[in-house]
C-alpha cells in the first residue's frame, strides 16, 4: 500500500498551460504539504494545511493554489506555466503540524514545461 | 530566520567503511528538531534519522548516528559500514516546535559509495 501518492509522476506541458498535481494519502495524517526542488536539489516548502484549512504559505507566486478537498487530498493547481516552473513537485503528510511528527513524503511529480 | 548549511556538495566512500556528512544550523530557538533525509536515484525522500534539541543523547539507527552540538550548532551524520545502497543525496533538515513550523533543508550532499 502507497502511503502518500502523487498523480502524475512526470508531466509535460508548454508555458502558459494550466495544471494540476493530486496528492493522496492513506495514513490517517491531519497535516499536507507541498514542497518544491528545484533544477539544483533545493528543497522548499510552499504550502501546508492541517484539517484542510492552510497554515503555511510561503511567497509562492499566486499562480500556485492549493486546494484540499479534504484530509487525505491535497492538490496543487499551477495557473499560466512558466519555463521557471519546472521542478520536482514533492507532496508529505504528517500525523499533526507540530514539529515532532515525522512528514512521509510522496514519490514527487516530475513537471517540466517547454 | 533559521537556514542550514551543508558545506560538502560531494564524498565517495569505498563500501565498509566509515563516513561522515557535515551539517551546521542557525536558529535563535530553544526547542527545535533535526533530521537528515536520503533521495536515492529514485528520488524518493527517505528518513534516515532524527534529533530533538531538548535531547543530549545522540540519535542511533543502526548503521546511522549523528553527532548533535547545540553550543556548536552542529548535527552531523555517520555512516557505518557503508554499503552500495547508501549512495544518494543527503539533506540536512531543521524544523521548529511550533505547528506552522517549516522544515528547512540544507543544500544536499551528494555521496557516492564505491565497490
Amino acid at each position: 500500500d502507497t502511503a502518500v501518492s502523487q498523480t502524475p509522476k512526470y508531466l509535460v506541458t508548454q508555458m502558459g498551460n494550466d495544471k494540476s498535481i493530486k496528492c493522496e494519502q492513506n495514513l490517517g495524517h491531519d497535516t499536507m504539504y507541498w514542497y518544491k526542488q528545484d533544477s539544483k536539489k533545493f528543497l522548499k516548502i510552499m504550502f501546508s494545511y492541517n484539517n484542510k484549512e492552510l497554515i503555511i504559505n510561503e511567497t509562492v507566486p499566486n499562480r500556485f493554489s492549493p486546494k484540499s478537498p479534504d484530509k487525505a487530498h491535497l492538490n496543487l493547481h499551477i495557473n499560466s506555466l512558466e519555463l521557471g516552473d519546472s521542478a520536482v513537485y514533492f507532496c508529505a503528510s504528517s500525523q499533526g503540524p507540530g514539529g515532532h511528527y515525522e512528514q512521509y513524503f510522496g514519490p514527487g511529480t516530475r513537471l517540466t514545461v517547454t | 530566520a533559521q537556514t542550514v548549511t551543508q558545506s560538502q556538495p560531494e564524498m565517495s566512500v569505498q563500501e565498509a567503511e566509515t563516513v561522515t556528512l557535515s551539517c551546521t544550523y542557525d536558529t535563535s530557538e530553544s526547542n527545535y528538531y533535526l533530521f537528515w533525509y536520503k533521495q536515492p536515484p529514485s528520488r524518493q525522500m527517505i528518513l534516515v534519522i532524527r534529533q530533538e534539541a531538548y535531547k543530549q543523547q545522540n540519535a542511533t539507527e543502526n548503521r546511522f548516528s549523528v553527532n548533535f552540538q547545540k553550543a556548536a550548532k552542529s548535527f552531523s551524520l555517520k555512516i557505518s559500514d557503508s554499503q552500495l545502497g547508501d549512495t544518494a543525496m543527503y539533506f540536512c533538515a531543521f524544523r521548529d516546535s511550533s505547528n506552522t513550523g517549516k522544515l528547512i533543508f540544507g543544500q544536499g550532499t551528494t555521496l557516492q559509495v564505491k565497490p
